[in-house]
């Protein structure tokens, strides 16, 4: 049973197009992230989700929005892909207040053409 | 600006010898330091993590060492075992808060 599972895992798509990539976790955390990993293989945090609290990274543009219709899901909406978002992109959960660690999915691989 | 750093892209060593992979930061607010193993094609998996009340953390054959005074971590892998061939990530922060991720090291244990 998967733990942090997220659809698609690859996307192709043409620039301008919108698109979204889904997230659930199972473990019953109350935190979820999105995670971009560029070219350069950084892992960088774009949002964090809890409950009623979102904290975006101020280098995202507003082209991505999360979207979370219940505690178990943080979707990811991106409006006028660009090149530049051809990226790895990783969901993630965690319990915080305890140890905090991160719980990832596989990765949905972006390209815009 | 890198608040999380691995000066070494790529490891290799020879299997049963000891993988050491290195990390400095520089936010001196952070209290918190994780490990995190990644396949390819998979996300990160947690390996091992410590917190700045302590100095060392051992699981099994991993140990995680930490030097605040230097803002330095290391992670300590005995013996390595092929199966260990990952991108090996750090990751820090205050505790409780969002972490930052390092580039990452590729570590490549040769049979």
């Amino acid at each position: 049973d998967t733990a942090v599972s997220q659809t698609p895992k690859y996307l192709v798509t043409q620039m301008g197009n919108d698109k979204s990539i889904k997230c659930e976790q199972n473990l019953g955390h109350d935190t979820m992230y999105w995670y971009k990993q560029d070219s350069k293989k950084f892992l960088k945090i774009m949002f964090s989700y809890n409950n009623k609290e979102l904290i975006i990274n101020e280098t995202v543009p507003n082209r991505f929005s999360p979207k979370s219709p219940d505690k178990a899901h943080l979707n990811l909406h991106i409006n006028s892909l660009e090149l530049g978002d051809s990226a790895v992109y990783f969901c993630a959960s965690s319990q915080r207040g305890v140890t905090g660690e991160l719980f990832f999915g596989e990765g949905s691989r972006l390209t815009v053409l | 600006d890198q608040q999380v750093k691995q000066n070494s892209p790529s490891l290799s060593v020879q299997e049963g010898r000891i993988s050491i992979l290195n990390c400095d930061y520089t936010n001196s607010m952070f209290d918190y330091f994780l490990w995190y193993k990644k396949y390819p094609a998979e996300g990160p998996t947690f390996l091992i993590s410590i917190s700045s009340i302590k100095d060392k953390n051992e699981d099994g054959r991993f140990t995680v060492f930490l030097n605040k005074s230097a803002k330095h971590l290391s992670l300590h892998i005995v013996p390595s075992q092929p199966g260990d061939s990952a991108v090996y990530f750090c990751a820090a922060g205050p505790y409780g808060q969002n972490f930052v991720f390092g580039p990452g090291t590729r570590l490549s244990v040769l049979p």
